[in-house]
């Protein structure tokens, strides 16, 4: 089955440590992204990565960074730095090459910081 | 800069209502537009898009929108409303030139009473 897999589902974490949410994707996408989901806030992208070794800040990259090195894989680290943790976290795909781009979603991972 | 509003934050419908959830949004250029639904437990997922042609588009499980571009709006209707239909529906625009900068609504949590 073509998808995206993002593990773990939940994950729990002490204030102050680093965490790295997986995203693989084998739908054969370039472009891939992560969104932060919060209750009344619908989606806001923190990073998006359009080619292998390439990505971009998103609208809410400060506390977060991701690595693209395979085109299959799009991790994100959450640092220490970003004051609020706490939230769902969303990978997508999609195509770059062919209108209008819909995205593709993986199952997501809550994240609680305490 | 883009933005999309969703009108609606909860509704609550009796089975066989019709339902229509109102989305505007904020561009002046070619946009592509979708409807996503994330029903419980399950990803997030694409019910219809705009990309050209005809305004009217039809989805799956009987949704369709409307865009209409002089009023910027892209609103979800469906006739008859089923309990399998609760979700929380998001709106979102792209610009199409790419779809990296696609932008989110609030979202609207829909509860069918049976």
């Amino acid at each position: 089955d073509g998808g995206i897999t993002q593990s773990p589902k939940y994950l729990f974490r002490k204030e102050g440590q680093n965490v790295t949410l997986s995203c693989e994707q084998n739908l054969n996408h370039d472009a891939m992204y992560w969104y932060r989901q919060d209750p009344g806030q619908g989606l806001r992208l923190i990073y998006y990565s359009q080619i292998v070794n390439d990505f971009q800040k998103g609208d809410i990259a400060e506390g977060y960074s991701v690595s693209r090195e395979k085109k299959e894989s799009f991790p994100l680290t959450v640092t220490s730095a970003q004051k609020n943790p706490t939230a769902f976290y969303l990978c997508a795909s999609s195509t770059w090459t062919q209108p209008p781009y819909e995205q593709y979603f993986g199952p997501g991972t809550r994240l609680t910081v305490t | 800069a883009q933005s999309v509003s969703q009108h609606n934050h909860h509704v609550i419908l009796s089975e066989a209502a019709s339902l229509e959830l109102g989305c505007n949004y904020s561009y002046g250029g070619t946009v592509n537009l979708f409807w996503y639904v994330q029903y419980p437990g399950q990803h997030l997922q694409l019910l219809l898009k705009y990309f050209s042609g005809d305004p009217l588009v039809k989805g799956i499980k009987g949704f369709e929108a409307e865009f209409i571009k002089s009023k910027f709006s892209f609103n979800l209707r469906k006739p008859s409303v089923q309990w399998s239909d609760t979700a929380e529906y998001f709106c979102a625009v792209n610009a199409g030139t790419g779809g990296f900068k696609t932008i989110f609504g609030a979202g609207t949590r829909l509860f069918v009473k049976a």
